[in-house]
């Protein structure tokens, strides 16, 4: 059975520069959520979808970042202008529902703002 | 807003010792907690989920207690193996105004010396 499917795992791109993150939760889910993890902040939930549709999207810290769910298999995460202290490992999660079920994350993407 | 506080930040301990993490919460109003154990590198890993209106739950060596009324959880390790050795986070799921928003504390790295 696959788990949630991150990718790039990594990514290296100068500052200015549109970075896509994208995820693939397990067949099944029902809510999908994206959170950020830093040294300084721990890990924080950006942004969480349930059915495709955005629930909360409180912890999205700038206009800057967006983030859509097309269909139950899909999601992306992107950064536009990408700036050095967008510089983290971005986790996607997924979960049958967000009320009593629980979360199966994926690896990761590291991503490093030059 | 909900605050996660784990205690201690960092254990090290002999194999074979038994050893309890702690967690505290300040909003009562969750739906769950949900332990976690991450290792360097890699996403996050579900160890144990808490209902709301459950006390505990075990897995295994492990055990997770949750005292909602005063703000608290507790892991409890048996027989610790250098297997281990990871960072466990715990996290709160919310509920009414914050339903589905999961607040994770900041971990306790464990090591486990053979």
């Amino acid at each position: 059975d696959a788990g949630v499917i991150q990718s790039p795992r990594h990514e290296v791109t100068e500052m200015g520069q549109e970075v896509t993150l994208r995820c693939k939760p397990i067949s099944g889910h029902n809510s999908l959520f994206w959170y950020r993890q830093t040294m300084m902040r721990g890990l924080e939930l950006l942004i969480y979808f349930n059915n495709n549709v955005p629930i909360d999207d409180s912890g999205m810290p700038e206009d800057r970042f967006s983030a859509k769910m097309p269909n139950a298999s899909f999601s992306t995460l992107k950064i536009q202008p990408s700036e050095p202290r967008d510089s983290a490992v971005y986790f996607c999660a997924s979960s049958v529902n967000y009320s009593n079920q629980p979360q199966h994350f994926g690896d990761g993407t590291r991503l490093s703002i030059l | 807003k909900q605050e996660v506080t784990q205690i201690p930040a960092a254990l090290s301990v002999p194999e074979g010792e038994n050893l309890v993490l702690n967690c505290s919460f300040t909003d009562s109003a969750i739906y769950n907690l949900q332990w976690f154990r991450q290792d360097p590198g890699k996403g996050l890993t579900s160890l144990l989920l808490i209902q709301s209106s459950q006390r505990e739950q075990t897995s295994g060596r492990l055990n997770a207690s949750l005292d909602k009324s005063s703000g608290r959880s507790t892991l409890y390790i048996a027989a610790s193996q250098p297997g281990d050795s990871a960072t466990y986070l715990c996290a709160v799921t919310g509920r009414g105004t914050n339903a589905g928003k999961s607040t994770f504390g900041d971990g306790t790295t464990l090591t486990v010396k053979p």
